[in-house]
């Protein structure tokens, strides 16, 4: 929701720029990444994932990049539109059955018109 | 699909009442969770489920109390409530992907605010 930005790093972009939001794991163990776009006032919205025997990943208009020697991970928006605007955060996990999901603070993303 | 539904969207509460708060999915999914998200904070697991009729604490369950009587009913009550309950409360499902990963689904959230 909208209290969520309040204490946030936020990062502004120009329309039509691309968009690169950075993430530091803890675990060096998780093997699954996902990262997560939550718009003012609503759920988190699962964007794109990466395990952790990739390095890249693309989607339509994202792509995510996973450096395990420095636990970083990066999600960059290519062309970056008004309705990207949201707070984006990643998240770790493990593989098989319930495991528990580490979800970072997040950044907030304004895309200037 | 509904997806992932939660009601209410918004509740204030006087310290000491009680609440609960209901969450359903419309998609089979056997895990169900309940997270709150504070400011400057990820959001954190207050308890889940991995099937009908069972429940297991998370990282922050004093204060709540939760119940899976159907698969598609995952409730979450405050038994007394207190101001630092003041949050916002979401739910999610997940089904597990074939990267053996679950990928959750979230409701819209519920706003609480405890005076």
């Amino acid at each position: 929701g909208e209290n969520v930005g309040l204490h946030l790093p936020t990062l502004s972009v120009q329309e039509g720029d691309n968009s690169i939001i950075n993430c530091a794991y803890s675990n060096s163990a998780s093997d699954y990444f996902i990262w997560y776009k939550q718009e003012s006032g609503k759920g988190p919205q699962f964007i794109i994932d990466i395990r952790s025997n990739m390095d890249k990943r693309q989607g339509q208009r994202v792509t995510v990049l996973l450096n395990k020697t420095v636990k970083h991970l990066s999600l960059q928006i290519a062309a970056t539109q008004p309705g990207d605007s949201a707070v984006y955060f990643c998240a770790e996990t493990f593989s098989g059955g319930y495991q528990k999901v580490t979800f970072g603070i997040g950044t907030k993303l304004q895309v200037i018109p | 699909n509904a997806g992932v539904t939660q009601t209410p969207k918004f509740r204030v509460l006087k310290t000491g009442q009680s609440m609960t708060l209901l969450c359903a999915q419309d998609m089979n999914h056997e895990y169900m969770y309940w997270y709150r998200q504070d400011p400057g904070m990820g959001l954190r697991l207050i308890h889940y489920s991995v099937g009908e009729g069972t429940t297991a604490k998370g990282e922050v369950p004093d204060g709540y109390n939760v119940s899976r009587l159907k698969k598609q009913n995952f409730l979450l009550g405050l038994e007394s409530a207190a101001p630092s309950q003041t949050s916002v409360y979401f739910c999610a499902s997940s089904f597990q992907t074939s990267w053996g990963h679950n990928e959750q689904f979230f409701g819209p959230g519920t706003r609480l605010t405890v005076l």
